[in-house]
């Protein structure tokens, strides 16, 4: 069974612009969360996707939204982007919440 | 508020002894904990888990001991091994607001094995 996939896997953007990066859960997982990693600090959880909803939020400002598409595909968007932004964005499928299998995530950059 | 919390930031053990990881969580309502692996530049990997009804799961080198009465959890790696170097990330499941499920992470706990 294929894992879960991200892409694209490295990104370099400047200040002000968007971004949009891709989930593809494993076949089977209808939920699919989204975290933040920076530096020194651990996971931080963006939000979460069940079946086309929003089940679950972080902490984020707006300028962080996410989708999720009737094949569970998610895509998470960061529009005005700010020097701040620049983390490792990891995207986790599971059943339901329960166990969570993580993609190898999409490094981003903003300049 | 940090409801599950790995207070150690860093540990360092010797190849070939045990290593031991711990996590304090808050809340009575959680039911269900994992551990996970992560290498840098890399996406966690699940390790093993362990329901609240139980107090010690294990799979091969990794067992995870819960004590639910002092709300804490630990990961034991028997024996250390230098590809174990790694952060260690605890995860708990709990509720939201809307009565989702969630799960709730620690921090992480860097981990070195010396050869």
């Amino acid at each position: 069974k294929a894992g879960v996939t991200q892409t694209p896997r490295y990104l370099i953007k400047t200040r002000g612009q968007q971004v949009t990066l891709s989930c593809s859960p494993i076949s089977g997982h209808r939920s699919v969360s989204w975290y933040q990693q920076t530096p020194g600090q651990g996971l931080q959880f963006l939000f979460e996707y069940f079946s086309e909803t929003q089940r679950n939020k972080g902490n984020f400002p707006g300028r962080f939204s996410g989708r999720q598409f009737s094949n569970s595909r998610s895509e998470m968007n960061v529009s005005t982007l700010e020097l701040g932004d620049s983390a490792l964005y990891l995207c986790a499928s599971s059943i339901s919440s329960d166990t969570q299998y993580f993609g190898p995530g999409t490094r981003l950059t903003v300049l | 508020d940090q409801q599950v919390k790995q207070n150690s930031p860093s540990l360092s053990v010797q190849e070939g002894r045990i290593s031991i990881l711990n996590c304090d969580y808050t809340n009575s309502m959680f039911d269900y904990f994992l551990w996970y692996k992560k290498y840098p530049a890399e996406g966690p990997t699940f390790l093993i888990s362990i329901s609240s009804i139980k107090d010690k799961n294990e799979d091969g080198r990794f067992t995870v001991f819960l004590n639910k009465s002092a709300k804490h959890l630990s990961l034991h790696i028997v024996p250390s091994q230098p590809g174990d170097s790694a952060v260690y990330f605890c995860a708990a499941r709990g509720f939201n607001a809307g009565n989702n499920r969630k799960l709730i992470w620690g921090l992480g706990t860097s981990l070195g094995v010396n050869p």
